[in-house]
């Protein structure tokens, strides 16, 4: 079975500081690996994903996550917070399963961003 | 292009009664994933509907259920409403492997 493990429920940094927000997966294949937000009363928006192609990704928004196997790890992060990055954000895995193609997601517990004038 | 939409935004219901949730896909995606999202559990996958078929569901009773149509929409009904069902019900429309959100319909069961 695969999972997503989110370190740190609640991430507070100062406008304009880096945003780090950590993302372990555990999964017995290659898996595909995104990472979501969501504002408040909002349904999720696409940031960025892995799909096995470049190991560093770009996504909108000024966010980038590098892909490491070694460490089981897809960390999000962003040279320079803003007000408006102010949000939830969640790491999600899927994989095909073993009888055929489903692409579920299985989500962490999310992670919420603040950050302070 | 239009986004996945989901109706109604919000829903209110009382125990015992049922529910019914849509949700139309990107055009073009033949997929729709249905998702709960209950405070304190975190996001739970419930249902996947490709070409017509329910092709998997999580682990939720069968009082959820929904179909695809022929135009790809979909609907996820949920009887016998209970107290914890209250939650934010999030579908999702995707070609390939990425799946792109609705803004949801809030659920709230009295």
């Amino acid at each position: 079975a695969q999972s997503v493990t989110q370190l740190g429920s609640h991430v507070s940094v100062s406008e304009g500081a880096l945003v780090l927000l950590r993302c372990n997966y555990s999964s017995s294949v290659p898996p595909y690996l995104f990472w979501y937000v969501q504002y408040p009363n909002q349904g999720l928006q696409l940031l960025l994903k892995y799909t096995s192609a470049a190991t560093l990704v770009k996504g909108i928004n000024g966010f980038e996550a590098e892909f490491k196997k070694s460490e089981t790890s897809f960390h999000l992060t962003k040279p320079s917070a803003h007000m408006s990055d102010a949000a939830e954000y969640f790491c999600a895995v899927s994989r095909r399963n073993s009888g055929g193609s489903n692409y579920k997601l299985t989500f962490g517990k999310g992670t919420l961003l603040t950050v302070n004038p | 292009e239009a986004g996945v939409t989901q109706s109604p935004t919000h829903l209110i219901k009382t125990r015992g009664q049922q529910a019914t949730l849509r949700c139309s896909p990107i055009s073009g995606h033949t997929s729709v994933y249905w998702y709960q999202q209950a405070l304190g559990l975190g996001l739970q996958f419930l249902l996947w509907y490709d070409e017509g078929e329910e092709r998997n569901r999580g682990n939720f009773p069968p009082r959820f259920s929904g179909r695809q149509f022929p135009n790809y929409s979909s609907e996820l009904n949920v009887n016998a409403l209970e107290l914890e069902d209250s939650a934010l019900y999030l579908c999702a429309s995707s070609l390939d492997r990425t799946q792109f959100f609705g803004p949801g319909t809030r659920l709230t069961v009295l």
